[in-house]
């Protein structure tokens, strides 16, 4: 079975620090791994996904995520936050052999400070 | 390519009302989803399908029906609202691709008094 933990419900960050989400995993098969993000009223956009190829994976709007087995983390970073990051993240698991379910994680809010 | 649609965007019903909401997808994916979103809880399945025709009960399925008579389309119905429906409704679809990602709708906004 596939599990996703997200710790720190609410994360707040300066702009221009470092922004960090942590996203821990369990799964008794390889996984695929995603990270969305929801900003306040829409649906939810694909920031950043690993499947199998490199484990440090770079998406959208300047995130990256680093697959880390040993751990069983695939944490969210970006370098220099922007107020434009401010919205809700989930971390997102499934299996390689059967990709027709995708389980969340509770998901962590993200605030930009002035 | 409008990708997942949802209709309709918003809706209040009184306790016991039915209704349907639709979701659309026009990329010709397999799977289609319908998960409910509540504060502190993340998404959570309520009920998929693998093909048309086909359905399966997900996490939380209890209070809801579904049907896909078309590829393209995935109806979520409630026979009788309570007010613990209330929550927001995303739909979504995903491909025959290998680690592709899930396509999200925009939501469904849902209030039953």
């Amino acid at each position: 079975a596939q599990s996703v933990t997200q710790l720190g419900s609410h994360v707040s960050v300066s702009e221009g620090a470092l922004v960090l989400l942590r996203c821990n995993y369990s799964s008794s098969v390889p996984p695929y791994l995603f990270w969305y993000v929801q900003y306040p009223n829409q649906g939810l956009q694909l920031l950043l996904k690993y499947t199998s190829a490199a484990t440090l994976v770079k998406g959208i709007n300047g995130f990256e995520a680093e697959f880390k087995k040993s751990e069983t983390s695939f944490h969210l970073t970006k370098p220099s936050a922007h107020m434009s990051d401010a919205a809700e993240y989930f971390c997102a698991v499934t299996p390689y052999s059967s990709a027709s379910k995708i389980i969340f994680g509770s998901g962590t809010r993200l605030s930009i400070r002035p | 390519n409008a990708g997942v649609t949802q209709t309709p965007k918003f809706r209040v019903l009184k306790t016991g009302q039915s209704m349907t909401l639709l979701c659309a997808q026009d990329m010709n994916h397999e799977y289609m989803y319908w998960y409910r979103q509540d504060p502190g809880m993340g998404l959570r399945l309520i009920h998929y399908s693998v093909g048309e025709g086909t359905t399966a009960k997900g996490e939380v399925p209890d209070g809801y029906n579904v049907s896909r008579l078309k590829k393209q389309n995935f109806l979520l119905g409630l026979e009788s609202a309570a007010p613990s429906q209330t929550s927001v409704y995303f739909c979504a679809s995903w491909g025959p691709t290998s680690g592709g990602p899930w396509y999200f709708g925009p939501g469904t906004r849902l209030t039953v008094l």
